[in-house]
């Protein structure tokens, strides 16, 4: 158990909708990191938060916004779905900047 | 444009076949390369952090090493457990940006 939490498990929705995935970070890790990862495709880098602050920014759609809130858990806001947008996404949190990012197990969306 | 690549993208293995895999970068200026281990279906699972060149890191059949411009991966007397996805990424220097390789798909036969 890597101590990053994410919920769903698993989101099927139809195309159009909108959803929001959530990220609980390891207790007193101040970043957060979201990426998605396609069928048989590697991670892509989504964007990135720093105690609450937009910290980088990665190939994000337009449609798809995310944040970080006081408690340090973040949120990832995917409209205006597509078929395309059907993935894993992945949140990953970190501590001091030289460290090792730690991965929750993903939130498998599916569009339909 | 900072890009990381690793080669080969699958590699099939017979129990016991020791063997390495490589993981290239291209980037503005390295704070730190990282290897994980993915299963599928599942979170990447961290393994080792390098952070200067000769540096080496090890965990039971696995081994890291560090050059200028690469990384490799070495598996000693792999077992059918290590098969997995075997992903690298590099931190760029002056940012947390964390950007990951397309991975390895390793597959040990016994």
């Amino acid at each position: 158990d890597s101590g990053v939490t994410q919920t769903p498990k698993h989101l099927i929705t139809a195309t159009g909708q909108r959803v929001t995935l959530r990220c609980s970070p390891r207790s007193g890790d101040l970043s957060v990191y979201w990426y998605q990862q396609s069928l048989d495709q590697g991670l892509q880098f989504l964007i990135q938060y720093y105690n609450g602050e937009e910290r980088a920014k990665g190939n994000i759609l337009e449609r798809f916004s995310a944040q970080q809130f006081p408690d340090l858990h973040s949120e990832l806001n995917l409209s205006s779905l597509e078929l395309g947008d059907s993935a894993l996404y992945f949140c990953a949190s970190r501590g001091a900047m030289n460290t090792e990012a730690f991965f929750g197990q993903g939130t498998r969306l599916t569009v339909v | 444009e900072d890009q990381v690549t690793q080669s080969p993208e699958a590699l099939r293995l017979q129990e016991g076949e020791s063997s390495s895999l490589n993981c290239s970068y291209t980037v503005s200026g390295l704070r730190g390369l990282f290897w994980y281990r993915q299963d599928p279906g599942k979170g990447p699972e961290f393994l080792f952090t390098l952070y200067s060149a000769g540096e080496e890191k090890e965990k039971e059949r696995l081994k890291a090493t560090l050059t200028k411009k690469e990384s490799f991966l070495h598996i000693t007397a792999p077992k059918p457990e290590d098969s997995a996805t075997y992903l690298c990424a590099v931190q760029l220097r002056n940012t947390d940006k964390l950007i990951f390789g397309t991975g390895t798909r390793l597959q040990v036969f016994p």
